[in-house]
């Protein structure tokens, strides 16, 4: 049964940092890995998405990097604003039909 | 671009009482699932649809019902609430390629009280 876990369940770090937030899976064959950015009572925003079969994906100030054979993702947040406080989830797609394995999040806060 | 909406919001029942979850998509999505997220938890698959008329079983779904009478629409029932159903329910459209986005309404807090 595929399991999600992402570490650190939450990070506080003041405004300006580099970050790496971490997720693994433990069964390696996943369609793609996507990760969102949840903030308090709002829905769920879709950052990256990563294919199975690429490395990394980019936008703006965020990185993400997929390593299917050792089960692992990073999600690489650069010069951290406070505007970047929220939970950030990783999910898998495995078993077909898009259906997504979440992990329990990494809740950030940045501050000023 | 309305994308996923859902009806309501907020909701507060009492125990025994039934309701339905309205999820409603514009994109012309084939993929529709319904995903229940708990304090300190990732979301869990409830039930998901793969085309119009179709339903199947996700990881929780005991105590809920669902149907797909329309491609558009995806209803999440509660026949006899419980406490234990209290969450924030999520639901998320895709198309029918296995490795493509899925889009997220903006969730309903449901307590049962």
């Amino acid at each position: 049964k595929q399991e999600v876990t992402q570490i650190p369940a939450a990070l506080s770090v003041p405004e300006g940092e580099n970050l790496v937030l971490n997720c693994s899976f433990t069964d390696s064959a996943i369609y793609n890995l996507q990760w969102f950015r949840q903030d308090p009572g709002k829905g769920l925003t879709s950052l990256l998405l990563i294919q199975s079969s690429q490395r990394e994906q980019t936008s703006g100030r965020l990185n993400a990097s997929l390593d299917k054979s050792s089960g692992r993702s990073t999600l690489y947040i650069a010069a951290s604003q406070p505007g970047d406080s929220a939970t950030y989830l990783c999910a898998v797609s495995s078993g077909g039909y898009n259906k997504l394995i979440f992990g329990a999040g990494t809740r950030l806060a940045v501050h000023p | 671009n309305a994308g996923v909406t859902q009806t309501p919001k907020f909701r507060v029942l009492k125990t025994g009482q039934s309701m339905t979850l309205l999820c409603a998509q514009d994109m012309n999505h084939e993929y529709m699932y319904w995903y229940r997220q708990d304090p300190g938890m990732g979301l869990r698959l409830i039930h998901y649809s793969v085309g119009e008329g179709t339903t199947a079983k996700g990881e929780v779904p005991d105590g809920y019902n669902v149907s797909r009478l329309k491609k558009q629409n995806f209803l999440l029932g509660l026949e006899s609430a419980a406490p234990s159903q209290t969450s924030v329910y999520f639901c998320a459209s895709s198309t029918v390629l296995d490795s493509t986005e899925a889009f997220f309404g903006q969730g309903t807090r449901l307590t049962v009280v």
